[in-house]
């Protein structure tokens, strides 16, 4: 079984630049999460999806960040324009559901430095 | 609103030993679920144990358990058998049963393995 594909899996820009983010989770999983890593710190947050619905949104910076998920399988994550604070590394992570406790899966992971 | 605290920021263990790894939770639900999650130097995260707040009984996984505490809101990992694969970041997590069911982390330990 495939796991949780990112790409890019580096990416270096400029702050005020914009960037985005593409995740393809495992087949059949409806939910989909959005994390951003700093480092020495734990995942937070940042959007999860349940097909291609948002269910919480609430830690995203909505004036920067968007994030998409259409047909409800991969998604984007964008940033515009970015800041030095956003660097970081950031998850995307799939689970079959999110009403039942299903082992989320998560990908390897995007790390994004801003200069 | 649910806090996640991991009070050591690294450990070390001698390969073929014990170590514990501390977490301290704060919610008010009674129904809740406790995760560890390993993140080797690859930064893939993956499950490694989880327990049900209803259920008293500690969980185990072969070489990993649990000591779930409900009532001190306390969550501990043990390692037996330390091996040098386990060196990795740990995470605890908690996910609520109510509202959206968002994951909350913890800033994690590293846990050093020594041969």
């Amino acid at each position: 079984e495939a796991g949780v594909a990112q790409s890019p899996r580096y990416k270096i820009i400029e702050k005020r630049q914009s960037v985005a983010f593409w995740c393809n989770p495992i087949s059949g999983h409806a939910t989909l999460y959005w994390y951003q890593q700093i480092l020495g710190q734990g995942p937070k947050l940042l959007i999860q999806f349940q097909n291609n619905g948002v269910v919480d949104d609430s830690q995203l910076p909505k004036d920067r960040f968007s994030a998409e998920r259409l047909k409800g399988v991969d998604s984007t994550l964008k940033i515009q324009p970015a800041k030095l604070e956003d660097s970081a590394v950031y998850l995307c992570a799939s689970s079959l559901a999110g009403g039942k406790v299903n082992e989320q899966f998560f990908g390897p992971g995007t790390r994004l430095t801003v200069l | 609103a649910q806090t996640v605290t991991q009070s050591q920021p690294e450990m070390s263990v001698q390969e073929a030993e014990t170590v514990t790894l501390s977490c301290t939770y704060d919610t008010s639900e009674s129904d809740y679920y406790l995760f560890w999650y390993k993140q080797p130097p690859s930064r893939q995260m993956i499950l490694v144990i989880r327990q049900e707040a209803y259920k008293q009984q500690n969980a185990t996984e072969n070489r990993f358990s649990v000591n779930f505490q409900k009532a001190a809101k306390s969550f501990s990992l043990k390692i037996s058998d330390s091996q040098l694969g386990d060196a990795a970041m740990y995470f605890c997590a908690y996910r609520g049963t109510s509202g959206t069911y968002k994951y909350i982390f913890g800033t994690g330990t590293r846990l050093k393995v020594l041969a």
